[in-house]
């Protein structure tokens, strides 16, 4: 499966817009870049998805690398509620599951 | 609220015992998958089912079952349980579980065994 890598750990003060890194080098032309998020003690939560283009929704937007190889969700304005773990996924089309594999993600704390 | 229920949302059993843990996807979602996640795991994909049939299968033990119903509800089964076994059992489900559909998860059961 396609990997990708995260910082383990990464802060921000509320109010001030947060940029989450992930590389994933081994992308192929047709696997999708996803976003989840977990908040302590709940079940992961879909943040967004995109492919080639830039994708914005009402949660974060998504900036894709123009060869892929890397992405970038941006929280707009960081509250206190967006302090989880942040896990960069690829969905890819060797998968016969189709399924969402999971790493070790960012962990992302919010300072007041 | 994701629209995927789980039940129960606790469960204290013994070893050795068998349980089954319950999974209701999203209205008019085909997929549903599981994944169990400990503290020292983070979260492993165990299998994932479409309109009843299996579709892949990740790290599942033998001791462990599931089955999607007609109705699409599904079931875990977790059999001879050790303590190891102790972990959050989610379920998510898809509209149709392609790669370009998102996932919603449910709040997940908490297994101890004791």
């Amino acid at each position: 499966d396609a990997k990708t890598t995260q910082p383990n750990s990464m802060e921000s003060n509320e109010e001030e817009p947060v940029h989450l890194p992930c590389n994933h080098s081994t992308i192929s032309g047709t696997d999708y870049i996803h976003w989840y998020r977990q908040l302590p003690s709940q079940g992961p939560e879909y943040v967004i998805h995109g492919l080639t283009s830039n994708v914005n929704n009402r949660m974060a937007s998504l900036a894709i690398a123009e060869d892929r190889k890397s992405s970038t969700l941006i929280l707009h304005r960081a509250t206190l509620r967006d302090a989880a773990v942040y896990y960069c996924i690829l969905r890819v089309s060797n998968n016969a599951g189709n399924m969402l594999t999971f790493g070790g993600g960012t962990r992302l704390m919010v300072k007041p | 609220d994701s629209g995927v229920t789980q039940t129960p949302k606790h469960l204290i059993t013994a070893t050795g015992q068998r349980v089954t843990l319950r999974c209701s996807p999203r209205s008019g979602d085909l997929s549903v998958y599981w994944y169990q996640q400990s503290l020292d795991q983070g979260l492993q994909f165990l299998i994932h089912y479409y309109n009843g049939e299996e579709r892949a299968k990740g790290n599942i033990l033998e001791r462990f079952s599931a089955q999607q119903f007609p109705d699409l509800h599904s079931e875990l089964n977790l059999s001879s349980l050790e303590l190891g076994d102790s972990a959050l059992y989610f379920c998510a489900s898809s509209e149709r579980g392609s790669l370009n559909t998102e996932a919603f998860f449910g709040q997940g059961t908490r297994l101890t065994v004791v």
